[in-house]
């Protein structure tokens, strides 16, 4: 069965220690791994999309990378502002399976 | 920016109600979904549509309709809502079928169904 799992499922760090999400899928036929941020009261918001182990996106404090069977979001000097819960989402053909996300908290 | 829209930010309805969850989108997409969020869970594709009056089930689609009249609306109808229809709606939509920079979500509709 198709599957994306996502750890650990809640994270807190204090502003400026460095961590990292991870996302482990099972979808043969990988045609795509998407990160989202969603705050609170919100709809995800789209941060990157990988495609091939070894693919490395940046934006800011936040750096994504993918091997053959997981992603991983690291999050560099994180800040308060940081604070949301992180998804991850696999496509395979047209269809995409969401994992249950991460939920960060930074403390100042 | 592209923006789309849910109706209602949080609704309350009882048990054996048809409701009615709006979704409008203001820059031409052909693609529009309706997915379901839960704790635990992720999100779950309920129904989504590539075309005016077009649609297919996703996985969840039990219990749910929906219409699409026009290309800018997609509605999801709880044909007679349950207590496990609780959740968070999420409506999306997408230019492409298989977008490089995902879909574009909704605000979302906390449903509590008492």
């Amino acid at each position: 069965e198709d599957q994306v799992t996502q750890s650990p499922e809640a994270l807190r760090l204090q502003e400026g220690e460095s961590s990292s999400l991870n996302c482990s899928y099972t979808v043969s036929g990988l045609r795509g791994l998407f990160w989202y941020r969603q705050d609170p009261g919100k709809g995800p918001e789209f941060l990157f999309t990988l495609y091939s182990a070894g693919e490395e996106k940046e934006k800011e404090r936040l750096k994504a990378t993918l091997t053959k069977k997981e992603s991983f979001l690291h999050i560099t000097a994180p800040k308060p502002e940081d604070s949301a819960t992180y998804l991850c989402a696999v496509r395979y053909g047209q269809n995409f399976v969401f994992g249950p996300g991460t939920r960060l908290s930074v403390l100042p | 920016d592209v923006k789309v829209t849910q109706s209602s930010r949080y609704l309350v309805k009882r048990t054996g109600e048809k409701v009615f969850l709006e979704c409008v989108q203001d820059m031409d997409h052909e693609n529009m979904f309706w997915y379901r969020q839960d704790p635990g869970l992720g999100l779950r594709l309920i129904y989504f549509s590539y075309d005016v009056k077009m649609k297919e089930k996703g996985d969840i689609p039990e219990g749910y309709s929906v219409s699409r009249e026009k290309k800018e609306r997609f509605s999801l109808i709880l044909e007679s809502a349950s207590t496990n229809q609780t959740s968070m709606y999420l409506c999306a939509s997408s230019l492409y079928r298989a977008p490089r920079d995902g879909y574009t979500f909704g605000s979302g509709t906390r449903l509590t169904v008492v």
